[in-house]
């Protein structure tokens, strides 16, 4: 079965604190990419990184860092001195290099940073 | 500006009426979706499109009817059928390999009453 799961619905941090977003997937392919994407108000998911399945190089990039383990088959996004702006829905996906070009989302934790 | 453009924002409709959302892109993608997002479900995939002329459909395409005539449009058109049409629709397209994001249109968000 191939299934991302987000297992965090609803996440409420106050402003400066530290928070991490979990994403497991499963898939028996050994050449899968994984994303995350931020969904704000406004409703337009917007892209945020890519990891191929052959990368399992931490990426940090200003306040986000992507944690990727084959070993336990997570994704997981930390978002580190959390502001008001980062309150938004937070989606985990999986795509393939070949099949049916469809990518698979998880449900989404919303995130709430509190000022 | 290039992007993906879908109108109307919010759309109210009768049950019983077929209603089509609209999606149109100047970023010369090739492949096209559209996905349904329902409070607490994610997103599901309605129909993709790779190419002009084509198109397949996804994991919840009943209810729901597509085109794609030209490159730049992909409309999805809601049908009486579809049981539970009230949602919020996004649109996404996506430039060469599966491995390239998706962008994403701004939503539709649909009201069947």
């Amino acid at each position: 079965a191939q299934k991302v799961t987000q297992a965090q619905t609803e996440i409420s941090v106050v402003e400066k604190e530290d928070v991490t977003l979990d994403c497991v997937y499963e898939t028996r392919d050994t050449t899968y990419y994984l994303f995350w994407y931020k969904q704000p108000p406004s409703g337009e998911l917007v892209f945020l990184i890519r990891r191929n399945s052959f990368d399992e190089q931490n990426e940090i990039s200003g306040r986000y860092s992507w944690n990727f383990q084959k070993s336990t088959s997570s994704f997981n996004f930390t978002i580190t001195a959390s502001q008001v702006v980062d309150s938004a829905v937070y989606f985990c996906a999986l795509s393939f290099p070949s099949g049916t070009y469809k990518y698979i989302f998880g449900t989404g934790t919303r995130l709430k940073v509190l000022a | 500006d290039g992007g993906i453009t879908q109108s109307p924002k919010y759309l109210f409709r009768k049950e019983g009426q077929n209603v089509t959302l609209s999606c149109e892109q100047n970023l010369n993608h090739d492949a096209m979706y559209w996905y349904r997002q329902d409070p607490g479900q994610g997103l599901r995939l309605i129909y993709y499109s790779q190419i002009v002329n084509d198109f397949q459909k996804g994991d919840i395409a009943e209810g729901y009817s597509v085109s794609r005539e030209k490159k730049e449009s992909f409309p999805l058109t809601v049908t009486s059928a579809q049981k539970n049409p009230t949602a919020f629709y996004l649109c996404a397209t996506r430039l060469g390999t599966v491995n390239s994001p998706l962008h994403f249109g701004n939503g539709t968000r649909l009201t069947v009453t």
